[in-house]
């Protein structure tokens, strides 16, 4: 089963209208969730991360996450987009195998943000 | 500019040649990683090294090595490249653990013929 699972794979919405990401993880993994960004022809850049504490974290851009313990979910979201947002977006998770730490990132949402 | 550098941009080569991806941080962070990026697939893991002069098998190593002599420099090399190789890397590294923010490279395209 998939560890991180980012169901939409591309999201059309409108400037200044509201939008979610969604992220679901699964037991294999641990709870140190994170979103990253990746704007065309670029790497990757850290939006936010929750690794304990207040549920809901905020980032940078505006963007802002809630970890949802009971649905297994950190969901994205941001209340009024840009052109600018306009961007591949990725959630990640460590997942803990014997002993061992490792990132693994879900296939990615792609935000289109339409005028 | 303090960051990661990879080299080259971008690269086209012939199956079953020997080619190594250079990645360099100035940011004298302990812990360094190689990921492969194919559409659909999102970003996998090859090889990371947590400190200078250790390395460890990501979720695709097969085909792929690493090296970590020094702190600053962790080199990607594909002994024999197949087509199936064709992707897009990116390096990254972290100041120490995996839950500390990652910092990328700018990626290296590389298309195995």
């Amino acid at each position: 089963a998939q560890s991180v699972t980012q169901l939409d794979s591309q999201v059309p919405v409108f400037e200044e209208a509201p939008v979610e990401l969604r992220c679901n993880y699964s037991s294999s993994v641990s709870v140190y969730l994170f979103w990253y960004v990746q704007y065309p022809n670029q790497g990757l850049q850290l939006l936010l991360k929750y690794l304990s504490g207040s549920t809901l974290v905020k980032g940078i851009n505006g963007f802002e996450a809630e970890f949802n313990k009971s649905q297994t979910s950190f969901h994205l979201r941001k209340p009024s987009v840009h052109i600018s947002d306009t961007a591949e977006y990725f959630c990640a998770a460590i997942k803990i195998t014997s002993g061992t730490y490792k990132y693994i990132f879900g296939t990615g949402t792609r935000l289109k943000v339409l005028a | 500019i303090a960051g990661i550098t990879q080299a080259p941009t971008s690269q086209i080569l012939a199956a079953g040649r020997r080619m190594t991806l250079r990645c360099t941080q100035d940011m004298r962070h302990n812990a360094m990683y190689w990921y492969r990026q194919d559409l659909g697939l999102g970003l996998r893991l090859i090889h990371y090294s947590n400190t200078a002069g250790t390395t460890g098998k990501g979720e695709v190593p097969d085909g792929y090595s690493v090296s970590r002599a020094n702190t600053d420099d962790f080199p990607l090399t594909l002994a024999s490249a197949v087509p199936s190789q064709t992707s897009v890397y990116f390096c990254a590294s972290s100041r120490e653990g995996l839950t500390d923010t990652q910092y990328f490279g700018p990626g290296t395209r590389l298309t195995v013929l």
